[in-house]
C-alpha cells in the first residue's frame, strides 16, 4: 500500500510570490490533515478536511492560505502572497476514519521563503 | 486549548542503556496520545499509541505509560541500538476535534 505522498519535496521562492502544495494520502483515507513545523518549534496544526469538507481549519495562521480537497481525494495548500515567516516543513497526514486516530504523515514539503 | 510540554529536548544514552522521554498535557479532555519518531530527513511515523482508558502498553522495547491524574505520558526504550537515534515527538487529541497538538520533540543520539 502505497504511503501519503507530498510534492514538492522543496521549495525556495521569494516573499510575495505563491506556491502550491500538493498532498496525495492514502488510498480510501477520508480524513486529510496538514501541519507545519516552523525552523525549531513544535509541530502545529493547520487543517483537517472529512472528505472535501473542511471539518476545523482552526490552525490556519491567516487568509494567505488556503486549503482544498476537490473530489475528496488529494489536497493542496496554496500560499498566496508568502512572506518569511511561511518558511518550514509542511506535512500532510490522512487516517481512515476519526475513529481509527492513527494518523499517516507524508514526508513533508521544505518550503523556504527568501 | 491543549498544551503539550516535552522534556528533555535531547537526550544522549549509552547503546544499551535506557531512555525515557516525558510529556505532559493540559486538557483533561485529551484521550489520545500517540507518540512518532522522526529519522532525519524522513516522515514522523508512529511508534506507539496509549488511549485514556489504559494505563500502560508494550511493544517490544519500546513502552509509554499514562498517569490521567497527573495529566503525563511517558516513552521508554530500552535496550537501545543505534538506530533508536532519532527525533521524538510526543502528541495529544481528543474526540470533539481530531488534532493532533505535539509536544517540540526530544533528539535521541545513542552512543556507541
Amino acid at each position: 500500500e502505497a504511503g501519503v505522498t507530498q510534492f514538492p519535496s522543496h521549495s525556495v521562492i521569494e516573499k510575495g510570490q505563491t506556491v502550491t502544495l500538493r498532498c496525495d494520502p492514502i488510498s480510501g483515507h477520508d480524513n486529510l490533515y496538514w501541519y507545519r513545523r516552523v525552523m525549531g518549534k513544535e509541530i502545529k496544526f493547520l487543517l483537517h478536511f472529512v472528505k472535501e469538507s473542511k471539518q476545523d481549519e482552526s490552525g490556519m495562521p491567516n487568509n494567505r492560505f488556503l486549503a482544498e480537497r476537490t473530489g475528496g481525494t488529494y489536497s493542496t495548500l496554496k500560499v498566496q502572497p508568502a512572506e518569511l515567516e511561511d518558511s518550514g516543513v509542511y506535512f500532510c497526514a490522512s487516517s481512515l476514519t476519526t475513529v481509527e486516530e492513527t494518523q499517516y504523515f507524508g514526508p513533508g514539503t521544505r518550503l523556504l521563503v527568501l | 486549548g491543549e498544551n503539550v510540554e516535552q522534556h528533555p529536548s535531547t537526550l544522549s544514552v549509552q547503546e544499551g542503556d535506557s531512555a525515557v522521554i516525558k510529556c505532559t498535557y493540559s486538557d483533561s479532555a485529551s484521550n489520545y496520545f500517540p507518540w512518532y519518531k522522526q529519522e532525519l530527513g524522513k516522515r514522523p511515523q508512529l511508534i506507539i499509541d496509549i488511549r485514556s482508558n489504559v494505563g500502560e502498553k508494550k511493544d517490544q522495547r519500546i513502552a509509554v505509560t499514562l498517569n490521567k491524574t497527573a495529566k503525563h505520558f511517558s516513552l521508554h526504550i530500552t535496550e537501545t541500538q543505534p538506530e533508536d537515534s532519532a527525533v521524538y515527538f510526543c502528541a495529544a487529541s481528543m474526540d470533539s476535534n481530531y488534532q493532533l497538538i505535539w509536544g517540540a520533540g526530544t533528539k535521541l543520539i545513542i552512543k556507541p
